[in-house]
């Protein structure tokens, strides 16, 4: 159980935008620490979408973008495509664990 | 463009260890401001942190697998690896490297994967 929790799955159909939650607590994201977002397509290594809460790397469509809030995170994505589907992380850092690199749960997003 | 590339038998047995090995080209492995990664999948599962290595050669390991896990760097390979001992089928799994930006108060994101190697236990 991760102390970052994501919805297990979301949908949308093509054209749509969706947002997937990430909710923390006082000693990670509340604490300040930065919120980071991975794209897992079905068979692929997991890649960098969002870091530092709401930034893109290179490459990134801008559909893509990410926000926090006190103990939580979204990500968000708008123009839906079937290229979208696949599994989405959050992660963060939490002081109060000894392990503090720490995965969400993590969400299937599928395009209806 | 960095690129790191795991190595290493892809059936292990029961009880034996684990040795991966992670190549990593574009980057030197020596520069600093990066954890050197181990990251693992187990099948339809969540990420699962095992442990990093920082280039002065500290170390972190997961509680959970601290008692059987070994990351090593040689940097004049610019290479580094995970060894897992005892393994059991629970350790089957596909195993990224990846490396990792460290901000200044420890926190971090992963900036760079491997393609990922999937390791199964089984005799």
């Amino acid at each position: 159980q991760s102390v970052l929790t994501q919805p297990p799955s979301v949908s949308g159909a093509p054209g749509q935008r969706v947002t997937i939650s990430c909710t923390g607590s006082s000693s990670n994201i509340g604490a300040g620490y930065d919120v980071h977002w991975y794209q897992q397509l079905p068979g692929t290594a997991p890649k960098l979408l969002i870091y530092g809460n709401s930034n893109r790397p290179s490459g990134v469509p801008d559909r893509f973008s990410g926000s926090k809030s006190g103990t939580s995170a979204s990500l968000a994505i708008t123009g839906l495509q079937a290229e979208d589907e696949a599994d989405y992380y959050c992660q963060s850092y939490d002081s109060s664990l000894s392990d503090p690199w720490v995965f969400g749960g993590g969400t299937k997003l599928t395009v209806l | 463009q960095v690129q790191l590339q795991e190595s290493g038998p892809g059936l292990v047995k029961p009880s034996q260890t684990l040795s991966l090995t992670c190549t990593v080209s574009g980057g030197s492995i020596s520069s600093g401001g990066y954890y050197w990664s181990w990251i693992r999948q187990h099948p339809g599962k969540g990420l699962e942190w095992i442990g990093y290595i920082y280039y002065s050669g500290s170390t972190y390991y997961n509680p959970s697998l601290k008692s059987r896990v070994t990351i090593s760097v040689d940097t004049s390979k610019n290479q580094f690896s995970l060894k897992l001992s005892s393994v059991t089928a629970a350790d089957t799994a596909v195993y990224y490297c990846a490396r990792a930006l460290r901000y200044y108060d420890s926190s971090g994101y992963v900036d760079y994967w491997g393609q990922g190697t999937l390791v199964t236990v089984s005799s």
